[in-house]
């Protein structure tokens, strides 16, 4: 079946610390793999896509099928970085393109 | 564009009445999302229509809950009759062709039923 895991709920971390939040998903095809995230009381808005290798705000996410992971990641994290994150894997059977999401990671960044 | 439009931004309702959410996509997306999200469990793709016809409702709760899309820039869910156990944040989102590119969501619809 497919599935999203976000293993951690909540991820503390200090301002100018590195920063990985942890996908990991279990699909037969080949994956689409996006990172989104929500701002406090903000909508929700697409941070990454695994097809277009992109960094943004200074995240990047490699896409490892070995590990079947799809790790976000940032080097030196920042304040304003503080926010619901979610991992989504993108269905495809015929028709039925949806996304299957995880069920997010809370990022603190502390002063 | 001035993005997916939802409304209300907020609804307080009492148990047992008739709820209505509308959505109005991105013109030009044919792709449009409800999204239920609560803390317990994060976000449920609720149904998903494509050029207007539904093409997944597996996450609809119960009867209780229905969605239309009568044409390409407008989109309802209604919950009726409303129970406590609804309240939540209610997303719509749309997308162009299939989500590829990613989805644009709106601000939400936070419901509370009491």
């Amino acid at each position: 079946a497919q599935r999203v895991t976000q293993p951690e709920k909540l991820l503390s971390v200090f301002k100018g610390a590195p920063v990985e939040l942890k996908c990991n998903y279990s699909y037969s095809g080949s994956p689409e793999l996006f990172w989104y995230v929500q701002y406090s009381r903000q909508r929700l808005q697409l941070l990454l896509r695994h097809i277009s290798r992109e960094s943004i705000k200074g995240f990047t996410a490699d896409l490892n099928k070995g590990e079947t992971s799809f790790h976000l990641k940032k080097p030196f994290a920042q304040e304003e970085d503080s926010a619901m994150y979610y991992c989504a894997l993108r269905f495809n059977a015929g028709n039925n393109r949806k996304l299957i999401w995880g069920l997010g990671t809370s990022l603190a960044v502390n002063p | 564009d001035a993005g997916v439009i939802q409304s209300p931004r907020h609804e307080v309702t009492e148990m047992g009445q008739e709820v209505t959410l509308r959505c109005k996509p991105i013109s030009g997306h044919n792709s449009l999302f409800w999204y239920r999200q609560t803390m317990m469990r994060g976000l449920e793709l609720l149904i998903y229509f494509n050029n207007n016809v539904p093409i997944d409702d597996s996450g609809m709760p119960e009867d209780r809950f229905s969605a239309k899309m009568p044409n390409a820039s407008f989109s309802t869910l209604k919950i009726q009759p409303s129970e406590p156990r609804d309240s939540a944040v209610y997303f719509c989102a749309s997308s162009f062709g299939q989500g590829g590119y990613g989805y644009t969501f709106g601000s939400g619809t936070r419901l509370t039923v009491v």
